[in-house]
């Protein structure tokens, strides 16, 4: 099993630009969310899913839009990026819909906006 | 919302000395989990409490669960260099309303060890 993989690692862009960050599970996990991490504040949630079709906003979405058409599959665009959202991002899934069971998180994607 | 504020931000220890990081919430938690991040990786689970007043204990890491399910620590004894990172809890709020499911990640404590 691959676990959590994201892509790109690395993301260079400018303000205005939009993106797409993928993230795919090879778990079988219903839920899937994606986090923000910046320096001091900790993991901040953006958007996660219980399921194929069901999507909710987290802490931070403004900015964020994500859809979810298959179990494996939660990617996260950016529509307009700001420098603000120069970030690193983790998506994370968990085999437990009901929230209590443990995240695996992928490796990150570090985005930088100009 | 819920808050989960958590402290210290850093600490910095001799190899051999204990180290501990405190974690408290604004609500009462359904449960509480614990991850650790090692510089440049990604948060790995360490472990979940859900019983109020709970202790488990992992090789030198024991972790504990208030006794009002507000607020928990983790303790490492006699710190070693592997045990360098940034140390997050993760508070589940009890309950329903829009917070529901919610896991919310404190802010972190980076631990250095000096050799």
């Amino acid at each position: 099993n691959a676990g959590v993989t994201q892509t790109p690692k690395f993301q260079v862009l400018k303000t205005g630009q939009s993106m797409t960050l993928q993230c795919a599970q090879d778990m079988n996990h219903e839920y899937m969310s994606w986090y923000r991490q910046d320096p001091g504040m900790g993991l901040r949630l953006i958007h996660y899913s219980v399921g194929a079709g069901i999507t909710d906003q987290g802490e931070v979405p403004n900015g964020y839009n994500v859809s979810r058409s298959t179990t494996e599959d939660f990617p996260l665009r950016l529509l307009s990026a700001a420098p603000s959202q120069t970030s690193v991002y983790f998506c994370a899934s968990s085999y437990e819909g009901q929230f209590t069971g443990e995240l695996f998180f992928g490796e990150g994607s570090r985005l930088t906006v100009l | 919302g819920q808050q989960v504020m958590q402290i210290p931000q850093y600490q910095h220890v001799q190899e051999g000395e204990d180290f501990t990081t405190y974690c408290n919430s604004s609500t009462t938690l359904s449960n509480i989990q614990w991850y650790k991040q090692r510089p440049g990786g990604h948060p790995v689970f360490l472990i979940q409490l859900v019983k109020s007043g709970e202790v488990k204990k992992q090789k030198r890491l024991t972790f504990q669960f208030g006794e009002a399910k507000k607020n928990s620590s983790l303790h490492i004894t006699a710190t070693q260099t592997t045990d360098v990172g940034t140390y997050f809890c993760a508070g589940l709020p009890s309950g329903g309303g829009t917070s529901y499911g919610k896991l919310t990640f404190g802010q972190g404590t980076i631990l250095t060890v000096h050799p």
